[in-house]
């Protein structure tokens, strides 16, 4: 059964930092992984989509890598701003149409 | 940018009464989904529905729950008889083919007391 941890479950750094959050999922036969965030009781909002065949997807200041064979994916996240303070969850689909999310990662930027 | 609606934001009920979350998914999508978030848990699926009829469910959608379409914009998740443990954010989904285009609501929160 696939399973899918973030880590760290919290972090909080200084403005200006670049940061980089993990997840890892046990079964290495996805078929895409995606990055959501998500605001305080608010919905999912997606920031990166990596199909397999990828090995990473980039948007302004975020950049995904995804290595299958290690189970691992990071979202880097150059020079946080307070704006970036959110819950960020990564997803993964394995042939259906469903995602299985992550715990995520509550990520708290200090002005 | 289209955006799933979802209707109410919020909502209060009683243990035991019925519920109907509302969806309005993109136009022309085909398909659609419901997950859950119970407070500071994971966001985890309930059930896919595609050409009318359920295509994948979770152990959590049990007989409590059902779906339907019942015109051409709308998705509703109905709960018969809430309890307690219902309480959670509902997000609906739908996606133009399998996983493209997937698109989240920003949820329904359901508070049963």
């Amino acid at each position: 059964k696939q399973e899918v941890t973030q880590i760290p479950a919290a972090l909080s750094v200084p403005e200006g930092e670049n940061l980089v959050l993990n997840c890892s999922f046990t079964d290495s036969a996805i078929y895409n992984l995606q990055w959501f965030r998500q605001d305080p009781g608010k919905g999912l909002t997606s920031l990166l989509l990596i199909q397999s065949s990828q090995r990473e997807q980039t948007s302004g200041r975020l950049n995904a890598s995804l290595d299958k064979s290690s189970g691992r994916s990071t979202l880097y996240i150059a020079a946080s701003q307070p704006g970036d303070s959110a819950t960020y969850l990564c997803a993964i689909t394995s042939g259906t149409y469903k995602y299985i999310f992550g715990t995520g990662t509550r990520l708290k930027v200090l002005a | 940018e289209p955006e799933v609606t979802q209707t109410p934001s919020h909502q209060v009920t009683q243990m035991g009464q019925e519920v109907i979350l509302r969806c309005v998914p993109i136009s022309n999508h085909l398909y659609f989904y419901w997950y859950r978030q119970i407070l500071g848990q994971k966001v985890e699926f309930l059930v896919s529905f595609y050409n009318n009829e359920i295509s994948e469910k979770s152990e959590i959608f049990d007989d409590q729950f059902s779906v339907e379409r019942p015109d051409g914009s709308n998705f509703t998740l109905k709960i018969r008889s809430t309890k307690l443990e219902d309480s959670a954010m509902y997000f609906c989904a739908s996606s133009e083919l399998g996983l493209y285009g997937y698109t989240f609501g920003s949820g329904t929160r359901l508070t049963v007391v």
